[in-house]
C-alpha cells in the first residue's frame, strides 16, 4: 500500500495568511495526487486534481504543486471559509486509494 | 446536475447485515465507475470499494479491511450503486460516502453524496 502523510495534523494561521500544507508518498505517485477540504457534518469537496490543476469553481488561491513523492498545498492569502480539514489522496494506484491523514486549518 | 443520495444506513448489532444504496441522477451512470468511502466519527477518509463501468466489464476491487465481507454492485437501468455489508464490526461505524470520478476512468473524486451514517453496536 502506498502511505500518505500529512504535515502539519494541525495549522494556526489568521486570515490573510499563506499557508502551505505538505503531503509525502511512501513511494512515486509521479503526478497522480488529489487535494479536498471537508468542513464539518459535509462531504470532502474537490480542490486539485493530478497534482497542481484546479478543479472548476475553485478559488484560485488554491494551488498545488510537486510531483514524485513531495506535494504541497497552497492557500496564497486564507479567507474565513477557508477554515476546514484538508486531505490528499494518491490515485497511482487504486489496489488501495490512499489519504493523507488530513491537516486541520484553525484559527489562531 | 450530478446527484448521488446514500441510504440504508442505521443501527445494527455485531455480526449484522446491512445494505446501502446510492442513487445517482444527472448523469449516464453507466458510464461511470462508482466508489464507496467512509470516515469513522473523529477519524480521516477511508476508501472501501468501487465497480468499474460495464466498458470494464463491471470489475470490483476492496479495501483489505471489507475484502470477504462487503461486496458492491450496480444496477445501471436504476442508476444505483449498492454496499452490502456482511458480519458488521464495531470498527465499520463511520459515514459511507458514495462517490463519482469527474471522468469514467479517473480515481480521484468530483461528486460525493452526503453521507449515510452505519453504527455498529450492541
Amino acid at each position: 500500500d502506498i502511505q500518505m502523510t500529512q504535515s502539519p495534523s494541525t495549522l494556526s494561521a489568521s486570515v490573510g495568511d499563506k499557508v502551505t500544507i505538505t503531503c509525502r508518498a511512501s513511494q512515486t505517485v509521479y503526478d497522480w495526487l488529489a487535494w479536498y477540504q471537508q468542513k464539518p457534518g459535509k462531504a470532502p469537496k474537490l480542490l486539485i486534481y493530478k497534482a497542481s490543476n484546479l478543479e472548476s469553481g475553485v478559488s484560485s488561491r488554491f494551488s498545488g504543486s510537486g510531483s514524485g513523492t513531495e506535494f504541497t498545498l497552497t492557500i496564497s492569502s486564507l479567507q474565513p471559509d477557508d477554515f476546514a480539514i484538508y486531505y490528499c489522496q494518491q490515485y497511482n494506484s487504486f489496489s488501495p486509494l490512499t489519504f493523507g491523514g488530513g491537516t486541520k486549518v484553525e484559527i489562531k | 446536475e450530478v446527484q448521488l443520495v446514500e441510504s440504508g444506513g442505521g443501527l445494527v448489532q455485531p455480526g449484522g447485515s446491512l445494505r446501502l444504496s446510492c442513487t445517482t441522477s444527472g448523469f449516464t451512470f453507466s458510464d461511470y465507475a462508482m466508489s464507496w468511502l467512509r470516515q469513522a466519527p473523529g477519524k480521516g477518509l477511508e476508501w472501501v470499494s468501487f465497480i468499474r463501468n460495464t466498458a470494464w466489464r463491471g470489475t470490483k476491487q476492496y479495501a483489505a479491511s471489507v475484502k470477504g465481507r462487503f461486496t458492491i454492485s450496480r444496477d445501471d437501468s436504476k442508476g444505483i450503486a449498492y454496499l452490502q455489508m456482511n458480519s458488521l464490526k464495531t470498527e465499520d461505524t463511520a459515514v459511507y460516502y458514495c462517490a463519482r470520478p469527474p471522468s469514467g476512468s479517473s480515481w480521484y473524486f468530483a461528486y460525493w453524496g452526503l453521507g449515510t451514517l452505519v453504527t455498529v453496536s450492541s
